[in-house]
């Protein structure tokens, strides 16, 4: 069964703040992605990337970065967290059409 | 600028009853559309994918349709059940970049026993 993983279901982080955000898959798909959702604005993309050492901005991608250094895991870093990126943050991956999504990251900036 | 609307934003129904989700958007040269399903508080699973090539697509009792023409994708559900209350989102894949959907903001179902 398909199965993408994000490190912490929730967390809980001060301004300032440098924080990683994880996600494994178990599938072998080239292609991993970042988004945040937040009530009222739906789903946006932060950062996505097609292959190992591989990046691209999405339409969200100021205040973040990725790394990509092993085909299954990707992940997110904030810089220095601030308390607009509250937020739920969704990681997802995909061969193909198909997207499979993770658990989601509800992350608290205080 | 491309954009996908999902109206209405919640919709309470009876248990049994069948319903249709709607799902419209503003650029016709789409490659694909997905329907998801959202849990609250957890992430989405995709339920039917249809390909620009194809008019509709078929899961147990979900049924999607694609009319690339009048620019709208609707998501039938017969027999509701209470199981079933989630919220149900749509996206648009225009093929600009692989994955990079253009989601709508959902419609929120509760099936009512």
């Amino acid at each position: 069964d398909v199965k993408v993983t994000q490190s912490s279901r929730y967390l809980v982080k001060r301004t300032g703040e440098k924080v990683f955000l994880e996600c494994v898959q178990d599938m072998d798909h080239e292609n991993m992605f970042w988004y945040r959702q937040d009530p009222g604005l739906g789903l946006r993309l932060i950062y996505f990337s097609y292959d190992v050492k591989m990046k691209e901005k999405g339409d969200i991608p100021e205040g973040y970065s990725v790394s990509r250094e092993k085909k299954e895991r990707f992940s997110l870093i904030l810089e220095s967290a601030s308390t607009n990126q509250t937020s739920m943050y969704l990681c997802a991956s995909s061969r193909g059409l198909r997207l499979f999504f993770g658990s989601g990251t509800q992350l608290s900036v205080l | 600028k491309q954009e996908v609307t999902q109206i209405p934003a919640a919709l309470s129904v009876p248990e049994g009853e069948n319903l249709v989700l709607n799902c419209s958007f503003t650029d016709s040269a789409i490659y694909n559309l997905q329907w998801f399903r959202q849990d609250p508080g957890k992430g989405l699973t995709s339920l039917l994918l249809i390909q620009s090539s194809q008019r509709e697509q078929t899961s147990g009792r979900l049924n999607a349709s694609l009319d690339k023409s009048s620019g709208r994708s609707t998501l039938y559900i017969a027999a509701s059940q209470p199981g079933d209350s989630a919220t149900y989102l749509c996206a648009g894949d225009y093929g600009g970049s692989q994955g990079n959907l253009i989601f709508g903001k959902g419609t929120k179902l509760s099936v009512k026993p």
